[in-house]
Parts: structure tokens; C-alpha cells; sequence
């Protein structure tokens, strides 16, 4: 299975911040790799997919980035309502996996 | 737009088997999969399996012994059935339509494995 590595675990940043997050595959994935927000008790919302591209309707502060192993998540940013715990995707081999999350606080 | 919304017990006895149905609505699974992901506090986000429109599947093989997913004719229902839960399988049961992503998600349904 392709494991996904995510860090930091959790972080808390000012309103106005710039906040990176990376994920890290255990082998090459390309950009088979997408990003998502679990805001508390919903579901997790498509973010970005194919490493950098903006799903439709989403504020163009959320950047992706990265292919091969090494890929990163960028709010350029930082705003009240992107509190939440942001996940990667991996659909380059089945088992298709999620890293471990990152948590986002304000 | 597409909605999916799961449906189901909240509550399983052990060894017995955890039944849902994603309802789609707005739209169907044609040209896509409905995918099954559940969540725990502990193991954090799982895929457990995936059947296309044409009926082709794909499952966790971590769970594939015990799941079986299905889809209807009209393409806009799709179930899970697992056999011989634990209260290991006790999670937020998501249901989602996919391709390389999972869009749109449903809400999420809390099974509990319990006596």
C-alpha cells in the first residue's frame, strides 16, 4: 500500500498567515494526489486534485504543488473559516489511501 | 447538483452484518464510481471499496474478505454490506461518487457495533 505522510499533525496560525502543508508518498505517485477540508461533524469537501488544480468554486488562496513523492498545500492567506483538518488522497495504486491529516487552527 | 446521502441501522450487533444504501439524488453514478470511505478516531480516513457504473468492483483489501458493494439499475442507488463486524468497525460511514476523486461526499452516517 502507498503510504501518505502528512505533517505537521496540527498547527495554529494567525487570520492573514501563510500555512503549508506537506504530504509525502512512500513511493512515486505523479500527480495522482488531491486535497481536502473536513470542517467538525461534515464531510470532507474537495479541495484540489491532480496535485494543483483548483476544484470549481473554490477561493483561490488554497494553492497545490509537488509530483513524484513530495507534494505541498498552501493557504496563502489564512482565514476564520478555513479552521478544519485538511487531508491527502492518493489514486495512483489501489489500495487507494489519505494521509494522517493535518488539523488547522486560528 | 448531485447529492448522496447514506442510510441505514446506527446500531450493529457483533458478528452480524452493517447494511447501507447511498441514495443519489440531482443525478447518478453513470460514467462514475460510488466509492464507500468510513472514518475512525483512530485509523483516520478508509477506503473500503468502489464499483463503477458498468458494475466492475474494487475493494480494501484489508476488508475485502468481508464487503460486498452493489449498485442498481438506475445507477443512482449503490450499497455496502459487511459481514462479521467487530467493534473495530464501529465509524462515520461516508458514501461519495468518484472518478480520481471523491466529489460530492455524502454527509455521513455513524455506525455503532455494539451489543
Amino acid at each position: 500500500d502507498i503510504q501518505l505522510t502528512q505533517s505537521p499533525s496540527s498547527l495554529s496560525a494567525s487570520v492573514g498567515d501563510r500555512v503549508t502543508i506537506t504530504c509525502q508518498a512512500s513511493q512515486d505517485i505523479g500527480n495522482s494526489l488531491n486535497w481536502y477540508q473536513q470542517k467538525p461533524g461534515k464531510a470532507p469537501k474537495l479541495l484540489i486534485y491532480d496535485a494543483s488544480t483548483l476544484q470549481t468554486g473554490v477561493p483561490s488562496r488554497f494553492t497545490g504543488g509537488g509530483f513524484g513523492t513530495d507534494f505541498s498545500f498552501t493557504i496563502t492567506s489564512l482565514q476564520p473559516e478555513d479552521i478544519g483538518t485538511f487531508y491527502c488522497h492518493q489514486y495512483d495504486q489501489l489500495p487507494i489511501t489519505f494521509g494522517g491529516g493535518t488539523k488547522v487552527e486560528i | 447538483q448531485v447529492q448522496l446521502q447514506e442510510s441505514g441501522p446506527g446500531l450493529v450487533k457483533p458478528s452480524e452484518t452493517l447494511s447501507l444504501i447511498c441514495t443519489v439524488s440531482g443525478g447518478s453514478v453513470s460514467g462514475y464510481y460510488g466509492s464507500w470511505i468510513r472514518q475512525t478516531p483512530g485509523k483516520g480516513l478508509e477506503w473500503i471499496a468502489s464499483i463503477y457504473y458498468t458494475g466492475r468492483t474494487s475493494y480494501n483489501p484489508s476488508l475485502k474478505s468481508r464487503v460486498s458493494i452493489s449498485l442498481d439499475t438506475s445507477k443512482t442507488q449503490f450499497s455496502l454490506n459487511l459481514t462479521s463486524v467487530t467493534a473495530a468497525d464501529t465509524a462515520v460511514y461516508y458514501c461519495a461518487r468518484s472518478g480520481d476523486w471523491f466529489d460530492p461526499w455524502g454527509q455521513g452516517t455513524l455506525v455503532t457495533v455494539s451489543s
